[in-house]
C-alpha cells in the first residue's frame, strides 16, 4: 500500500521556538494532503487541507500564521508551528491523497505515523 | 453537530469472536465510507472502505456493510486476533476531500 513517512517522529522544544514537520508521500504523488491534530482520547482534528502549489484551506478555529502550511511539491508538505507555546503540545498526523488514481482509491487517505510534539 | 457517529467508545470482545463496530451518519450526500485502525502515538491505518453503490464489501477477515436507509455501516471482524485491540474510526465523504471522523470506539480483544 501506499506509504507515507513524517520526520520528526517525536520533539521536544522549548516555549517560543519554531518547529517543522514533513511530511511525504514516498511512492505516490499526492495533489493533496491533510494535518490533522489528536488530543488525548479525542478524535483527529482536521486543521489544514494543502494542494501543492497553492495556498493551505484553514479550518475554522486554526490560526494560520501559527500553524503555517507549505506544500512545494507532489510530495512534501510541512508544518511548522511558528512561536510554540505548551498548549502546542500534542500529537500531529498527516495524511496524503493520491493523485491519478481512480476511484474509489481517491477517496482513500494514507496517513504518516504521527509526530509527538512536547513544548517545554 | 456530529455528522457522523460511534456511539460505543469501547468494545471487549473475546478472542476468536466476532466483533461488530457501529457507526452512524446523518449527511445523506455522503457516499463512501472509510475505517481506520489506529494504535496509540501512531497514524490511523487504512482498514476497508465501501461505496454507497454497494452494501458490503470485504477483505479477509473485514467485512464492511452498509444500510443507507438507515444510515448505518458497520464492521464485522471474524475471528478477532489480540492484534485487532485498536481505536477503530469510521470516516465519510461526500465525493470531497474531507473525510468526517467518529470519534472512534475502543475495541479490546481478550485472551
Amino acid at each position: 500500500g501506499a506509504v507515507v513517512s513524517q520526520h520528526p517522529s517525536r520533539v521536544i522544544c522549548k516555549s517560543g521556538t519554531s518547529v517543522k514537520i514533513e511530511c511525504r508521500s514516498l511512492d505516490f504523488q499526492a495533489t493533496t494532503m491533510f494535518w490533522y491534530r489528536q488530543f488525548p482520547k479525542q478524535s483527529l482534528m482536521l486543521m489544514a487541507t494543502s494542494n501543492e502549489g497553492s495556498k493551505a484551506t484553514y479550518e475554522q478555529g486554526v490560526e494560520k500564521d501559527k500553524f503555517l502550511i507549505n506544500h512545494a511539491s507532489l510530495t512534501l508538505s510541512t508544518l511548522t508551528v511558528t512561536s510554540a507555546h505548551p498548549e502546542d503540545s500534542s500529537f500531529y498526523i498527516c495524511s496524503a491523497r493520491a493523485f491519478g488514481t481512480s476511484s474509489p482509491d481517491q477517496e482513500t487517505q494514507y496517513f504518516g505515523p504521527g509526530t509527538r510534539l512536547l513544548v517545554l | 453537530d456530529q455528522q457522523v457517529k460511534q456511539n460505543s467508545p469501547s468494545l471487549s470482545v473475546q478472542e476468536g469472536r466476532i466483533s461488530i463496530l457501529n457507526c452512524d451518519y446523518t449527511n445523506s450526500m455522503f457516499d463512501y465510507f472509510l475505517w481506520y485502525k489506529k494504535y496509540p502515538a501512531e497514524g490511523p491505518t487504512f482498514l476497508i472502505s465501501i461505496s454507497s453503490i454497494k452494501d458490503k464489501n470485504e477483505d479477509g477477515r473485514f467485512t464492511v456493510f452498509l444500510n443507507k436507509s438507515a444510515k448505518h455501516l458497520s464492521l464485522h471482524i471474524v475471528p478477532s486476533q489480540p492484534g485487532d485491540s485498536a481505536v477503530y474510526f469510521c470516516a465519510a465523504t461526500d465525493s470531497g476531500y474531507q473525510l468526517i471522523w467518529g470519534a472512534g470506539t475502543k475495541l479490546i480483544i481478550k485472551p
